[in-house]
C-alpha cells in the first residue's frame, strides 16, 4: 500500500459542534504531518510527529488537536472551529525526518458555518 | 525563518512549448528542494527533487536546476502537454528538519 488516506472527503460542522480527521498510511513512514490549504495558496503546515511524537506546533489555535494513536494513524480533533477555518485539510507522511519525499492524503474538504 | 518566492504566478503556453518555473530561497542552510504538482481538486504529488549536492537533475520531459550561491533553483517542463495544465509549487528545507516551506505557486496553462 502506497498510499496516505484521510477520511472524511467533505466535513460541514457548526462552531459549537467537535469533530474528527483522520489519517491513515501503511507504508512504515515516521513521520507524519497535518497541513491547512486555502483556495489558491500553498499547503501550510501546522503539525509534524515524528516517531508518534509531536515535534513541530507551527503555533495552530488550541481549536485544533492533534493526535497520533499509532505509527500509521494521525487525527485532528475540532472544536469551536471559526467559519475562517475553512479549508483543505492534508495529511501527509515521509519515511523519516528531512530528506524525504512526503505522500499526501486526498484531504478533507472541511466548512464551518 | 525560511522565506521562498516563487515566480510567475500564471504561466501560459502552448503545447510543446517549454515551461519554467523559478524559485529563490533566503535560509543558505537550505539543502532540499522538491517540485509539487496539484491538479485542480486533488493532493499535492512530487514530481522531482533535487538535493544540494548536485546541480541539475532530469526526468524525461521535467529537469531542475539549482544554483546554490544564487539561491535559486528552476523547473523545466518540455514539450508541455495539455495534462501538464496544474498549479506547481515549489518548496524548500534543510535535510534535519521536517518543515518544508513552500512557494507562492504557479498556475501553468498547457493550450492545445
Amino acid at each position: 500500500d502506497t498510499e496516505v488516506t484521510q477520511t472524511p472527503k467533505h466535513l460541514v460542522m457548526g462552531m459549537t459542534n467537535k469533530k474528527s480527521l483522520k489519517c491513515e498510511q501503511h507504508m512504515g513512514h515516521r513521520a507524519m504531518y497535518w497541513y491547512k490549504q486555502k483556495a489558491k495558496k500553498p499547503p501550510e503546515l501546522m503539525f509534524v510527529y515524528s516517531y508518534e511524537k509531536l515535534s513541530i506546533n507551527e503555533s495552530v489555535p488550541s481549536r485544533f488537536s492533534p493526535e497520533c494513536p499509532n505509527s500509521s494513524l494521525l487525527n485532528l480533533h475540532l472544536h469551536a472551529l471559526q467559519p475562517e477555518d475553512s479549508a483543505l485539510y492534508l495529511c501527509a507522511s515521509s519515511q523519516d525526518k528531512g530528506w524525504r519525499e512526503q505522500f499526501f492524503g486526498p484531504g478533507t474538504r472541511l466548512t464551518v458555518l | 525563518g525560511e522565506n521562498v518566492e516563487q515566480h510567475p504566478s500564471t504561466l501560459s503556453v502552448q503545447e510543446g512549448d517549454s515551461a519554467v518555473i523559478k524559485c529563490t530561497y533566503s535560509d543558505s542552510a537550505s539543502n532540499y528542494f522538491p517540485w509539487y504538482k496539484q491538479e485542480l481538486g486533488k493532493r499535492p504529488q512530487l514530481i522531482i527533487d533535487i538535493r544540494s549536492n548536485v546541480g541539475e537533475k532530469k526526468d524525461q520531459r521535467i529537469a531542475v536546476t539549482l544554483n546554490k550561491t544564487a539561491k535559486h533553483f528552476s523547473l523545466h517542463i518540455t514539450e508541455t502537454q495539455p495534462e501538464d495544465s496544474a498549479v506547481y509549487f515549489c518548496a524548500a528545507s534543510r535535510g534535519n528538519t521536517d518543515k518544508l516551506i513552500f512557494g507562492t505557486g504557479t498556475r501553468l496553462q498547457v493550450f492545445p
